[in-house]
């Protein structure tokens, strides 16, 4: 079946310019996460979508990020006012969730490029 | 919360030699531990998970093992080979829905030929 789904695969910009990420989970899967990764460094949570219920933005690292997820399924990621420091690969993941833990799928990434 | 710790942050190994990944949690209600490789330019997947009710898991040359009171688990890979080069990242959630997946920092796993 059909996998984790992100738009665009690349976006360049210019500094200053707002920027939406799109991700497109897979069908009946109800925890949506975001993260960024740097080049060569880790996974840096970002937010992170549960059902219906409201969405852990603790990983959001200034209020220039805001997530929404519409309808429980597709889920886009928006970039305010765009840094530099912006630059990196955001990877969506998604998750057929529940009490005991169930593997996350992800997609494969925007990367973004700040000019 | 819960805090995730991997070590080491880079490991060669010769090929055809064994390599271990270790980590340790801080929360004891975690339940489900999964470990993910992720090759130069590719998406993390899934490779292997255990669950808190066993204390070792086997898929071929993959293995990981689980000690719930010292809170740490490690990745085993065997034999390793040339394509076994990558990073890889574990993972610990616990057992509320709503709680989240926390990464470990990742280990850059390089094998020697």
């Amino acid at each position: 079946g059909a996998g984790v789904s992100q738009s665009p695969s690349n976006k360049v910009t210019e500094k200053g310019k707002d920027v939406e990420l799109r991700c497109d989970p897979i069908s009946g899967h109800t925890a949506l996460y975001w993260y960024r990764q740097s080049l060569g460094q880790g996974l840096e949570f970002l937010i992170y979508f549960q059902g219906n219920s409201a969405p852990d933005k603790s990983g959001l690292p200034s209020d220039r990020f805001s997530a929404e997820r519409t309808g429980g399924s597709v889920s886009t990621l928006t970039i305010q006012r765009t840094q530099q420091e912006d630059s990196a690969v955001y990877l969506c993941a998604s998750s057929l969730d529940s009490q005991g833990g169930q593997p996350q799928h992800f997609g494969d990434g925007t990367r973004l490029s700040i000019l | 919360g819960e805090n995730v710790e991997q070590h080491p942050s880079t490991l060669s190994v010769q090929e055809g030699d064994s390599a271990v990944i270790k980590c340790t949690y801080s929360d004891s209600a975690s339940n489900y531990f999964p470990w993910y490789k992720q090759e130069l330019g590719k998406r993390p997947q899934l490779i292997i998970d255990i669950r808190s009710n066993v204390g070792e898991k086997k898929d071929q040359r993959i293995a990981v093992t689980l000690n719930k009171t010292a809170k740490h688990f490690s990745l085993h890979i065997t034999e390793t080979q040339p394509e076994d080069s990558a990073v890889y990242f574990c993972a610990a959630r616990g057992y509320s829905s709503a709680s989240k997946i926390i990464f470990g920092s990742g280990t850059r796993l390089s094998i020697r030929p």
